[in-house]
């Protein structure tokens, strides 16, 4: 099942805060993000393991809760660099590794 | 160290034909995974190969297929073409099977493919 994303698009201003929900229906071992600027490829960002341990990629960081299975993705005081879509991938537990991509957010960043 | 390199870039294609994209993953990865993207479907996953050996695969029919070389190079077939099919066709590559292991996957800039 693939995990649902929240919100599907989101618009800020330079310097504003956005955080982005990825939350499954099953129990999660990880979580992976990723971003994909417009006509490049996707970058990954970060992988949160079962644990709830919080990591962080500039002022990006993110949230894993296991218990909630949910992720969430948190952009703080964002940057027009920031712009582009954003995918969580969810991993659960005895699946082999197979990562499920959510349809992803959209992030536009306006001066 | 080069990254993962997709030929060819932009691709068109009639309905009926048959194409064969090619990816080039980073040095020393031997996992190479592929995805189909659309606007507004996010990443589909296709498959993914290891060590020459298909290990997983996702809901695509038939038509749809590819290999991995001892190089770890990795080619996909779509034949008898769609117009359905006309999508961005990623490939990723890691260092250890499972495109959900704890290695990154490394994305390249895609085959866009075009079926009139």
């Amino acid at each position: 099942q693939q995990p649902v994303q929240s919100p599907q698009a989101v618009i800020l201003r330079e310097g504003e805060d956005a955080v982005i929900n990825c939350s499954s229906s099953k129990a999660l071992y990880s979580v992976h993000w990723y971003r994909q600027k417009h006509g490049e490829a996707p970058v990954f960002l970060m992988i949160l393991l079962k644990g709830g341990e919080q990591k962080g990629h500039e002022k990006i960081s993110a949230s894993f809760n296991e218990k909630k299975q949910q992720s969430s993705l948190y952009l703080t005081a964002s940057q027009l660099s920031y712009s582009g879509t954003y995918f969580c991938g969810t991993v659960s537990s005895g699946s082999n590794y197979q990562l499920i991509w959510g349809a992803g957010t959209k992030l536009i960043i306006k001066p | 160290k080069a990254g993962v390199t997709q030929t060819p870039r932009y691709l068109i294609k009639t309905r009926g034909q048959q194409v064969t994209l090619s990816c080039s993953p980073i040095s020393g990865h031997r996992s190479v995974s592929w995805y189909q993207q659309t606007p507004g479907q996010g990443l589909q996953f296709l498959f993914e190969y290891f060590s020459e050996t298909q290990r997983n695969k996702g809901n695509f029919p038939g038509r749809f297929s590819g290999r991995q070389f001892s190089n770890s190079r990795s080619e996909m077939n779509v034949s008898t073409l769609e117009l359905g099919d006309s999508a961005l066709y990623l490939c990723a590559s890691s260092l250890a099977p499972g495109q959900g292991n704890n290695s990154p996957l490394h994305f390249g800039n895609g085959t866009r493919l075009t079926v009139t």
